[in-house]
């Protein structure tokens, strides 16, 4: 089953450390997005990639944290500087570029920051 | 902006009793919607999805649900449940155009335990 991968599954860090997770997207999707989820809530949308281009990003997205997509392929979301409060599931999920494609979520990375 | 209101957090029923979980949302606009379930230990996954046309939906697993534009509901339903619909179940919305597209708003999620 080729469906989306993300890695690492678990990261714990101390406070003010950066992190970066890696998504593997589907090999036909070219578009590729990041949620977060904290515990008790739904998924929130952090940010949108066409190939290589960042489309959408939230205003959750301080400027602590970046996303990369370099080669159309696999992107990276990296949070600098880590806070407590950035605790959470990160989301990858892809689609192919019609008309409101089906997304298919990867299994996430639990990011728990000590 | 979208928002999504899930009522129920916690559903708890015997198996092969109906199931109805209830999703409004907030949005001034044309929005698809959508209903994804995570069962334990799996990714999230699309049950359904409505667009436009015929506002009642069917999805996998015999789930359907129905959109009431007056209502600003999307309702999940289900008349029989089974042990292994124990899951979460998250309704989704988006602008069907425009800025925002792309962009999925998900409720808190409804958890639902079966009971065999």
């Amino acid at each position: 089953d080729t469906g989306v991968s993300q890695n690492p599954r678990h990261k714990i860090t101390k406070r003010g450390q950066n992190v970066t997770f890696r998504c593997d997207p589907i090999s036909e999707h070219n578009r590729l997005y990041w949620y977060r989820q904290t515990l008790g809530q739904g998924p929130e949308f952090l940010t949108y990639f066409q190939n290589e281009a960042q489309l959408e990003k939230s205003r959750l997205l301080s400027d602590r944290f970046s996303a990369e997509r370099p080669k159309g392929s696999f992107s990276t979301l990296e949070i600098q500087r880590t806070e407590q409060g950035d605790s959470a599931m990160y989301l990858c999920a892809s689609s192919l570029s019609g008309f409101n494609e089906k997304l298919f979520f990867g299994s996430g990375t639990q990011l728990s920051v000590l | 902006a979208q928002s999504v209101s899930q009522h129920n957090h916690h559903v708890i029923l015997s198996e092969a009793a109906s199931l109805e979980l209830g999703c409004n949302y907030s949005y001034g606009g044309t929005v698809n919607l959508f209903w994804y379930v995570q069962y334990p230990g799996q990714h999230l996954q699309l049950l359904l999805k409505y667009f436009s046309g015929d506002p009642l939906v069917k999805g996998i697993k015999g789930f359907e649900a129905e959109f009431i534009k007056s209502k600003f509901s999307f309702n999940l339903r289900k008349p029989s449940v089974q042990w292994s619909d124990t899951a979460e179940y998250f309704c989704a919305v988006n602008a069907s155009s425009g800025a925002g597209s792309y962009q999925l708003t998900f409720g808190k999620g409804t958890k639902l335990s079966v009971i065999p």
